[in-house]
């Protein structure tokens, strides 16, 4: 059974840190795309990082580029989300997502999600 | 960007009805168009890949048509544990975007 274990979150003040970790288990971690998509309280989806299976290719839409970094250790089977200069905007619950096969893809598997709260 | 704007963006229905959800994309996405289920609470779940491709293991009631910039996504009979938000998202093009959602209630 394919399992997306999300961690990390947690309240942060504006202009801090945060890393998301994403436990990987039920599948062959490393042969898979990977993404994290958040959902601000209340509202849709947003797709904020993709990185392939190796790690050797990572893609970010312009709202977080520059700020955050997606990362994965194929040895641990855990995907990592490095949250820099967070924003009020960035708080969302985040999700971690199993890409069916490359970033440009479907997500097939969810994470629960881990809540972030940027507030002073 | 490739935009996706969804339609209606809530409805109610009976149990039973015949329920349409339309997704318009701002440019071609061929059929790169996915459908996702998201109960209250809980992670989306994939539906329909490809426009028109059923999950495996998810209920015959839900469908999807389309290509190009028009697809519409169907639950023949609404069932009452239907309820919650679908979204369509494409994956013609990064960034991988979703539609606002439509969120499905009973009457």
């Amino acid at each position: 059974e394919v399992r997306l274990v999300d961690s990390g979150g947690g309240l942060v003040q504006p202009g801090g840190s945060l890393r998301l970790s994403c436990a990987a288990s039920g599948f062959t971690f490393r042969s898979y795309a990977m993404s994290w998509v958040r959902q601000a309280p209340g509202k849709g989806l947003e797709w904020v990082s993709g990185i392939s299976s190796s790690g050797g290719t990572t893609y970010y839409p312009e709202s977080v580029k520059g700020r955050f970094s997606i990362s994965r250790d194929n040895s641990k089977n855990t995907l990592y989300l490095q949250m820099n200069s967070l924003r009020a905007e960035d708080t969302a619950l985040y999700y971690c997502a199993k890409l069916r096969a490359a970033v440009t893809s479907l997500f097939d598997y969810w994470g629960q999600g881990t809540l972030v709260t940027v507030s002073s | 960007d490739i935009q996706m704007t969804q339609s209606p963006s809530s409805l109610s229905a009976s149990v039973g009805d015949r329920v349409t959800i339309t997704c318009q994309a701002s440019q071609d996405i061929s059929k790169y168009l996915n459908w996702y289920q998201q109960k209250p609470g809980k992670a989306p779940k994939l539906l329909i890949y490809d426009a028109s491709n059923l999950e495996t293991g998810v209920p015959s009631r839900f469908s999807g048509s389309g290509s190009g910039t028009d697809f519409t996504f169907t639950i023949s009979s609404l069932q009452p544990e239907d309820i919650g938000t679908y979204y369509c998202q494409q994956y013609e093009n990064l960034p991988l975007t979703f539609g606002g959602g439509t969120k499905v209630e009973i009457k």
